[in-house]
């Protein structure tokens, strides 16, 4: 059974870097053509996707935010970290991850899906 | 900026068919945009239903269905439970600027 749990700070000040963490079960992050990805979703508006690690540790960024975000994973401990720098009142939002499978062959373009989710975690910024 | 849409929200009666869609800003939606469609329910995680245009999961209900419709993507319901009531939203993924964009989402209604 998979399942995906994001954890971290609940508030940010304005300016502050957002660290957040994945931590999963249920899969490997080094089984090939496995990852996970992170999306949001701020109040009243369209999810966003972020940022996406593979099994291979090849990292794709969202274009408009990859100045910001940095993904990384830790297989040995099941965990994916997003940082996201340069927080603002605009980055309110409720963060999730979740599990990508893609034959390792497409992974390079979009075929795959995401198929499990976490809860999400909601982080205001606000000073 | 790219912007994905879909219908604000809709209605269905129990055991009817409804159809959402998913368009695009930047033009007609064909099968390289890799069309996917989830569920959520509130205070429940998004389940994934259907990928990559008209795939489902082992775990999607055969009413569910996926495909190209007019330039769109669409999400078919056939025969509506009133636990289909929920929010649907769509994924697409572009592959010139190698980004994920997801629609505003459906809020469907069953009365």
């Amino acid at each position: 059974q998979i399942t995906l749990k994001e954890s971290g700070p609940t508030l940010v000040k304005p300016t502050q870097t957002l660290t957040l963490t994945c931590t999963f079960s249920g899969f490997s992050l080094s089984t090939s053509g496995v990852g996970v990805g992170w999306i949001r979703q701020s109040p009243g508006k369209a999810r966003e996707w972020l940022a996406l690690i593979y099994w291979n540790d090849d990292k794709r960024y969202s274009p408009s935010l990859k100045s910001r975000l940095t993904i990384t994973k830790d297989t040995s401990k099941n965990q994916v970290v997003l940082t996201m720098t340069n927080m603002g009142p605009v980055d309110t939002a409720t963060f999730y991850c979740a599990h990508r499978y893609c034959s390792s062959s497409t992974c390079s373009v979009g075929s795959g899906y995401f198929d499990y989710w976490g809860q999400g975690t909601l982080v205001t910024v606000s000073s | 900026q790219t912007v994905v849409t879909q219908e604000p929200s809709l209605t269905v009666s129990p055991g009817g068919t409804v159809t959402l869609t998913c368009s695009s800003s930047t033009g007609a939606v064909t099968s390289a945009y890799y069309p996917n469609w989830f569920q959520q329910k509130p205070g429940q995680a998004p389940r994934s239903l259907i990928y990559s245009t008209s795939n489902k999961h082992s775990w999607t209900p055969a009413r569910f269905s996926g495909s190209l419709l007019g330039g769109k993507a669409a999400l078919t319901l056939s025969g509506v439970q009133p636990e289909d009531e929920a929010e649907y939203f769509c994924l697409l993924y572009f592959g010139d600027t190698q980004d994920w964009v997801f629609g505003g989402g459906t809020r469907l209604t069953v009365l």
